[in-house]
């Protein structure tokens, strides 16, 4: 069974510090990741989506890096903003998977102090 | 494009009463999933649909749930006789069968049940 991690569950920053947020999966054997963005009390938006084929993605400040050997995948957001406070979720769809249906991790709270 | 849309938004309901909840995926989208997030977790899929077939459930799905997907278009996911239990947010997603599968989701629909 596919199980993500993320660790850490929270996170506060300085404005204008770099973030580093973590994502670990135990099944290597993924079709793609995707990493969410969710603010209190609304659904998910997509920042990016990494095919197992691919190392990274980039859009804007974000950069998302893939390294299915080792079941981790790193998203960072260069410059912090207090607008980048939200909570971050990864999640992996298997190779295996009916559907390609999402395994998610429980989240990075992250807090962005002006 | 105006993206996936979930109505109602907030729902409060009686313990044992019935609910219904409706998602409308992007247009031309053929996938459509559901998933359930409770408070500080992440989200996990319930069920998904291919155009009209509901092709895998979880087993989170009891009895009590059903979803359909009349002609492939809008979804709709009833709960029965609904528990404390069930109380969450019901997020919708949808994705176009291709190459990529990027999930779109939309802005859920927080269920309390009292």
């Amino acid at each position: 069974k596919q199980e993500v991690t993320q660790i850490p569950a929270a996170l506060s920053v300085p404005e204008g510090e770099n973030l580093v947020l973590n994502c670990s999966f135990t099944d290597s054997a993924i079709y793609n990741l995707q990493w969410f963005r969710q603010d209190p009390g609304k659904g998910l938006t997509s920042l990016l989506l990494i095919q197992s084929s691919q190392r990274e993605q980039t859009s804007g400040r974000l950069n998302a890096s893939l390294d299915k050997s080792s079941g981790r995948s790193t998203l960072y957001i260069a410059a912090s903003q207090p607008g980048d406070s939200a909570t971050y979720l990864c999640a992996v769809s298997l190779v295996k998977a009916a559907g390609n249906k999402l395994t998610f991790g429980g989240g990075t709270r992250v807090l962005v102090k002006p | 494009d105006t993206g996936v849309s979930q109505n109602p938004r907030h729902k409060i309901t009686k313990r044992g009463q019935n609910v219904t909840f409706r998602c409308d995926p992007i247009s031309e989208h053929n996938r459509l999933y559901w998933y359930r997030q409770t408070l500080g977790q992440g989200p996990e899929f319930l069920t998904y649909f291919q155009n009209e077939a509901q092709l895998e459930k979880s087993r989170l799905l009891s009895d009590r749930f059903s979803a359909e997907r009349p002609k492939g278009s809008f979804s709709t996911l009833e709960i029965q006789r609904t528990e404390q239990g069930d109380s969450a947010m019901y997020l919708c997603a949808s994705s176009l069968v291709g190459q990529v599968y990027e999930q779109y989701f939309g802005p859920g629909t927080r269920l309390t049940v009292t």
